[in-house]
């Protein structure tokens, strides 16, 4: 049983440039949350994704922004990256409803 | 909101030790609370979880007791090896309360030496 998969490991981008990430989520499960874990410190909430909708946002400006896709992956968008962006990027998926969530490796974005 | 406090690291410890990590939350509802651990360059990995007041939680020889009077959840290991090394995250989620995200602590950094 495969777990929630993330593509790609690692990424180079400059300041002002666009990035999309992708995730799959483990089999079963149809709600996706994204996470920005900055070094050193915990993971930030982005937002989770139901049902294609975006269900919960957290303190993260419009230049991020998602998708979720009828077979329940999901993508992370990211506009005019700004150094700051700099960071892993952690998907998790779970079943509704349910408060447990399991995490794929991450993409590791750089920003120069 | 929901938060989470946890104790500041790094934490040395020689092989053998005792392991405690405290972990502090606010919460206006009802979490389930977590720990998680995330090894060098690995993303997170469920290592126990509570979901109401005195339950515990166990894992790999991990614990920790969801303590709803001292709104506490510290994690605890009786012999560490060196393979317990990495970062360690005490979260909390509250859906009845229609908070379907993890909040997480900032983390404790522990190092196990042989």
């Amino acid at each position: 049983d495969a777990g929630v998969t993330q593509s790609p490991t690692h990424l180079i981008k400059t300041r002002g440039q666009q990035v999309t990430l992708r995730c799959s989520p483990k089999s079963g499960h149809d709600t996706v949350s994204w996470y920005q874990q900055a070094l050193g410190q915990g993971p930030q909430f982005i937002f989770q994704y139901y049902e294609e909708e975006e269900r919960q946002r957290g303190n993260f400006p419009d230049r991020f922004s998602g998708h979720q896709f009828p077979n329940y992956s999901s993508e992370l968008n990211v506009n005019a990256l700004l150094l700051g962006d700099s960071a892993l990027y952690l998907c998790a998926s779970s079943p509704d409803r349910q408060e447990t969530q399991y995490f794929g490796p991450g993409t590791r974005l750089l920003v120069l | 909101g929901n938060s989470v406090t946890q104790m500041e690291g790094p934490v040395t410890l020689s092989e053998e030790a005792f392991l405690t990590i405290n972990c502090t939350y606010t919460a206006t509802g009802y979490p389930s609370l977590f720990w998680y651990v995330q090894y060098p360059g690995e993303g997170l990995q469920l290592l126990l979880k509570a979901t109401k007041a005195d339950d515990k939680g166990s894992n790999k020889g991990f614990e920790a007791t969801y303590r709803k009077e001292t709104t506490s959840f510290h994690l605890e290991k009786g012999s560490v090896q060196v393979s317990d090394s990495a970062v360690y995250f005490c979260a909390l989620s509250d859906q009845y309360s229609n908070d379907y995200k993890l909040s997480f602590g900032a983390g404790t950094t522990v190092t196990v030496r042989a």
